[in-house]
């Protein structure tokens, strides 16, 4: 079965750039998050979704960050216009809404320069 | 708020040597309790799990149990191997019982380990 997929897996941008991050979750998992890793700390959530729906964005910075989950399946992250403080590992995971655990994809590694 | 404070690392051991990874959460409600796992280039991976009070999680020779009477869910192993190499993370999902995968995880700030031969 194949996993989380995440893309690209890096990409380099300048300030003020846009730039944007695609996920396509294990198949049939109906829930879908997006974190953010810093170096050296543990991820934190931006986004929840439950098919199509956000149902916690209470952690993403809504003036420059957006997400969206049309027909429920892939997933897209957005940051626009992208700050320095932006460089981070983005990591997308999937979930069954049976309740077991979340699975993660390798992350966009993200630099701004 | 929630909160997982971890062993700092980075943790370095001899192979067979015992291994252990201290955790320590901060929950409002009944937590579950988790440790991934990261190898180089990889994503995270669930290592093991426990739903409530006194549960032990164990997977590939790892182990942890749950204790609310001290809040921690301390990583253990017998024999370290030089594949074990890699980052570890505590996280818990305060959501409890069922349904605890479709929650947020509140990680620690993991724990680098390395082992040499």
């Amino acid at each position: 079965e194949a996993g989380v997929v995440q893309s690209p897996r890096y990409k380099i941008i300048e300030k003020k750039q846009p730039v944007a991050f695609w996920c396509n979750p294990i198949s049939g998992h109906n829930t879908l998050y997006w974190y953010l890793q810093n170096l050296g700390q543990g991820p934190e959530l931006l986004i929840r979704y439950e098919n199509e729906e956000a149902v916690d964005d209470s952690q993403l910075p809504k003036d420059r960050f957006s997400a969206e989950r049309l027909k429920g399946v892939d997933s897209t992250l957005k940051i626009q216009p992208a700050e320095l403080g932006d460089s981070a590992v983005y990591l997308c995971a999937s979930s069954l809404d049976d309740g077991t655990a979340q699975y993660f994809g390798p992350g966009t590694r993200l630099t701004v320069l | 708020g929630n909160s997982v404070t971890q062993m700092e690392g980075p943790v370095t051991l001899s192979e067979e040597a015992f291994l252990t990874i201290n955790c320590t959460y901060t929950a409002t409600g009944y937590p579950s309790l988790f440790w991934y796992v990261q190898y180089p280039g990889e994503g995270l991976q669930l290592l093991l799990k426990a739903t409530k009070a006194d549960d032990k999680g164990s997977n590939k020779g790892f182990e942890a149990t749950y204790r609310k009477e001290t809040t921690s869910f301390h990583l253990e192993k017998g024999s370290v191997q030089v594949s074990d190499s890699a980052v570890y993370f505590c996280a818990l999902s305060d959501q409890g019982g069922s349904n605890f995968g479709n929650e947020k995880l509140t990680f620690g700030t993991g724990t680098r380990l390395t082992i040499i031969p």
